[in-house]
């Protein structure tokens, strides 16, 4: 079986460009999360769907973050415009449900650099 | 102050050793409690879960969680080089399920 798999695996920018980040989640996984890790940081929530509904995007920085699942299937993360505090990893998880006990299976991630 | 806190290390150790790895919150409500390792360039990878307080053991690797202190331990026993990674405890309310509060993250170095 196919884990999450995420594109592009490695990503450098100039500041104040745009960015997009894609995931495909595992088959018949409903929740989806988007993470952001620092270097030597553990991974922090930005966001989180249950089907095609964010259901927790609270600490979505949306200035400059958006992000999207349509058809609840894939999703797609976007910054416009970066910064250079947004080098970093970003993350995709994904779920069988939103429960607690349900084990998140995570992605590769992307490698963001922002110069 | 961070909800959840872990010695980033790094910790080396020789082969065979005995490794304890902890964490400590200061959330009362948290109840779920996990292990995630990564490797490097690598996504997290569930190693071990723990509801509410006990002792959880799986092969090598073994899992305590003490509410009482708020004090989450994972111990590997027999350590091999390939177990050379960073170890990030996770927690989680119940009723806001999948919202996983990370550690730091501890990076463990295993010599032969």
């Amino acid at each position: 079986e196919a884990g999450v798999v995420q594109s592009p695996r490695y990503k450098i920018i100039e500041k104040k460009q745009p960015v997009a980040f894609w995931c495909n989640p595992i088959s018949g996984h409903n929740t989806l999360y988007w993470y952001l890790q620092n270097l030597g940081q553990g991974p922090e929530l930005l966001i989180r769907y249950e089907n095609e509904e964010a259901v927790d995007d609270s600490q979505l920085p949306k200035d400059r973050f958006s992000a999207e699942r349509l058809k609840g299937v894939d999703s797609t993360l976007k910054i416009q415009p970066a910064e250079l505090g947004d080098s970093a990893v970003y993350l995709c998880a994904s779920s069988l449900g939103l429960a607690a006990y349900n084990e998140q299976f995570f992605g590769p991630g992307t490698r963001l650099t922002v110069l | 102050q961070k909800e959840v806190e872990q010695d980033p290390g790094p910790l080396s150790v020789p082969e065979g050793a005995i490794v304890s790895l902890n964490c400590t919150y200061s959330n009362s409500a948290f109840q779920y409690f996990m292990w995630y390792r990564q490797y490097s360039r690598k996504g997290p990878e569930l190693l071990m879960y723990t509801y509410s307080s006990g002792n959880k053991e799986d092969g090598r690797f073994t899992a305590q969680v003490d509410k009482s202190s708020k004090y989450i331990s994972l111990f590997i026993r027999d350590s091999q080089p390939s177990d050379s990674a960073t170890y990030l405890c996770a927690m989680s309310r119940k009723n806001q399920g999948g919202k996983l509060i990370f550690g730091q993250g501890t990076e463990l170095s295993v010599k032969p």
